[in-house]
């Protein structure tokens, strides 16, 4: 079963707007990293929140981590159309030499 | 430029004839994987490389092989694809033998089993 299951599947926005994505998992993790694919493309790391991280910040993405719920939440604050793509988390559970990625947030941002 | 380059880019091709991916990185990086994406499936791990000639299975491996001669490259086959083998492909590297870095994705190749 998937790791890490983003929340919502599809999240539209106006340009300026902050957007949220939501990543739940199942396992204790290592790590959580978070990831952007423009349409077919490759992914692109933005973010890795190791586990005894509790908030990460890089430019205007902000990234918090909560272990006690097996949660993970991806802020991309003021967005620009630039940002539509799709956001994936991705955990590396304890033990595990493997990524587990969730389906996706698919991310539009209207200019 | 630090890469990760995969090709063919696309492929469509029939069921049974064999085929590789080739996938190579010029970072110097020691861990390797092979995903598939597949739509609602997110992507799942096909096969690892920890470092030259160390390989394991990931998630999904049934159907596919690979190896690892040198570190720069990691090729997957498809001794004899089916249908249910039509996904985008990614290969991806991180420089440490673990997993635990930034994972570098190629282009993705897409390929169609008919």
């Amino acid at each position: 079963s998937q790791q890490g299951e983003e929340d919502p599947q599809a999240l539209s926005i106006q340009e300026g707007e902050n957007a949220t994505m939501n990543c739940s998992y199942k396992t204790s993790i290592n790590n959580l990293q978070w990831y952007r694919q423009n349409s077919g493309r490759g992914l692109v790391h933005l973010i890795l929140i190791r586990s005894n991280e509790r908030e990460k910040h890089s430019g205007r993405l902000r990234v918090t981590l909560d272990t006690s719920k097996k949660s993970s939440s991806l802020l991309i604050t003021a967005s620009r159309a630039a940002d539509t793509a799709s956001y994936f988390c991705a955990t590396l559970g304890t033990g595990r030499r493997a990524l587990t990625f969730g389906s996706g947030t698919r991310l539009q941002v209207q200019p | 430029e630090a890469q990760v380059t995969q090709n063919p880019r696309y492929l469509i091709t029939v069921t049974g004839k064999k085929l590789t991916v080739t996938c190579s990185q010029n970072m110097n990086h020691e861990y390797m994987s092979w995903y598939r994406q597949d739509p609602g499936l997110g992507l799942r791990q096909i096969y690892y490389s920890m470092n030259v000639e160390v390989t394991d299975k990931g998630d999904v491996p049934e159907g596919y092989k690979v190896s690892r001669k040198e570190k720069r490259n990691f090729p997957l086959i498809l001794e004899s694809p089916s249908p249910n083998q039509t996904s985008l492909y990614f290969c991806a590297s991180s420089l440490s033998s673990g997993v635990a870095d930034t994972q570098y994705f190629g282009p993705g190749t897409r390929l169609t089993v008919l």
